[in-house]
């Protein structure tokens, strides 16, 4: 069993540039949802994907997207970064309809000077 | 989702038995306790969930008061491994393609083991 994988493990960005952050999720699972860490907090959970589709979203602006492929894999987009944009990015499969058991990923540190 | 409250932090000694409380005062009858870990520098890892009834797995077990409104969470034999934050969530039964609303992180409780 392949568990969940994040790219890059991490990554400095300049303010007002655009970042793609990549997910491949735990084979058998077909629903993948991003979170964000900021140092010190809880994880915050961004949105969800399932069928390719956005399946629940949290408090985060439009400039956050997302996409999910054929293969379940999944990609974090975020235009325009803000400082306080660095933070760990959490990557997270499941099996939707079964319970809220997540498989999380080692995350990508993403560092916005 | 029903709000929980932990302590920040606690200490326990390796070998023996950790008991990590989680109050959940506000919990509804549809809403799940789930607990999660998060090693230093490492994603959250899923331990166990329940309803009512007692859990238990290879990982911990799960105690829930029979009023609902607190729960333990316990590590038999605690090694250095297990320090971490523990988080206790408490969210409704699985969604159905309605709307995911993803897991909810509050501060959880800072569990050192001491050797």
């Amino acid at each position: 069993e392949t568990g969940v994988t994040q790219s890059p493990t991490h990554l400095i960005k300049t303010r007002g540039q655009q970042v793609t952050l990549r997910c491949s999720s735990q084979s058998g699972h077909n629903t993948v949802s991003w979170y964000q860490q900021a140092l010190g907090q809880g994880p915050q959970f961004i949105f969800q994907y399932y069928r390719e589709e956005e399946n629940g979203r949290g408090n985060f602006p439009p400039r956050f997207s997302g996409l999910q492929f054929p293969n379940y894999s999944s990609e974090l987009n975020v235009n325009a970064l803000e400082l306080d944009d660095s933070a760990l990015y959490l990557c997270a499969s499941s099996m939707t309809g079964e319970s809220y058991e997540q498989y999380f990923g080692p995350g990508t540190r993403l560092t916005v000077t | 989702d029903a709000k929980t409250t932990q302590p920040t932090s606690m200490d326990c000694a390796e070998g023996r038995a950790a008991n990590l409380p989680c109050n959940h005062s506000t919990i509804s009858g549809n809403e799940y306790v789930y607990w999660y870990r998060q090693i230093h520098s490492q994603g959250p890892q899923y331990i166990i969930h329940g309803l009512k009834n007692n859990e238990t797995n290879e990982m911990a077990s799960l105690i829930i008061t029979e009023d609902r409104k607190s729960s333990t969470l316990i590590l038999p034999h605690a090694t250095l491994r297990d320090t971490a934050v523990y988080y206790c969530i408490v969210l409704s039964s699985m969604y159905s393609g309605g709307g995911a609303d993803g897991l909810t992180f509050g501060k959880g409780t800072h569990l050192i083991i001491q050797p």
